[in-house]
């Protein structure tokens, strides 16, 4: 059966601390993998992954890939009150299925003052 | 320009009532996906959309729910006999699925309550 699993399932920093969360996966036939952040209902698009060992960066947040451990870790550097979410790791099928995202349950961070 | 929407953004029925739920995804968007999200879990696929059709409805939790899209755009998620058990956002998305790849772009969502 395929999964994606997420930790920690949740975190607790204060601003201008770093953090990494992971995500690992089993999946057949994979594509790509994406990280969302949700703040309040609708996902956030912030990544999509499909290469191993290419960091992608955005400001203070990057994500890198390890199609061999199957796994992807989401940075945050410097952290902030607004960088507060769920953090969604989501891994895309090729093949018949490839429209639907197979999603972790996420984790949840707050950054405190 | 506009993004995903969904109407209402929030319902509340009384169990055994029917319930539907409407997303617009954003123009020139080919795929559409319906997620639900329960409290405390991540998010469910249900079924997805290439034009009109529907390839995967391996996520419909059961024959109770059923989804359809007309003209390439809006679709609707329909809910019968709703139970308790349903409440939950119910989140669409849409993308155009670009060699093969998939960004998908998501609504508000339907916060649905079932009393």
């Amino acid at each position: 059966e395929d999964k994606v699993v997420q930790s920690p399932l949740s975190l607790v920093v204060h601003e201008g601390d770093t953090v990494t969360l992971n995500c690992s996966y089993e999946v057949t036939n994979f594509r790509s993998l994406l990280w969302y952040k949700q703040e309040k209902k609708a996902p956030t698009f912030l990544f999509m992954l499909t290469s191993s060992g290419i960091e992608k960066k955005s400001g203070r947040l990057s994500s890198i890939l390890d199609k061999k451990e199957l796994f992807s870790i989401l940075n945050i550097t410097a952290t902030q009150t607004g960088d507060s979410a769920i953090y969604l790791c989501a891994v895309q099928k090729g093949g018949g299925s490839q429209g639907n995202l197979i999603f972790g349950k996420g984790t949840k961070l707050s950054v405190k003052p | 320009g506009a993004g995903v929407s969904q109407s209402p953004s929030n319902k509340v029925t009384e169990k055994g009532k029917d319930v539907e739920l409407r997303c617009d995804p954003i123009s020139g968007h080919t795929a559409l996906y319906w997620y639900r999200q329960s409290l405390g879990q991540g998010l469910e696929f249900l079924i997805y959309f290439q034009g009109n059709s529907a390839p995967d409805k391996s996520g419909l939790p059961s024959d109770r729910f059923s989804a359809e899209r007309t003209g390439g755009s809006v679709s609707t998620l329909t809910i019968q006999r709703t139970q308790q058990e349903d409440s939950a956002v119910y989140l669409c998305a849409s993308s155009v699925i670009a060699g093969g790849y998939n960004e998908q772009f998501f609504g508000p969502g339907t916060r649905l309550t079932v009393l």
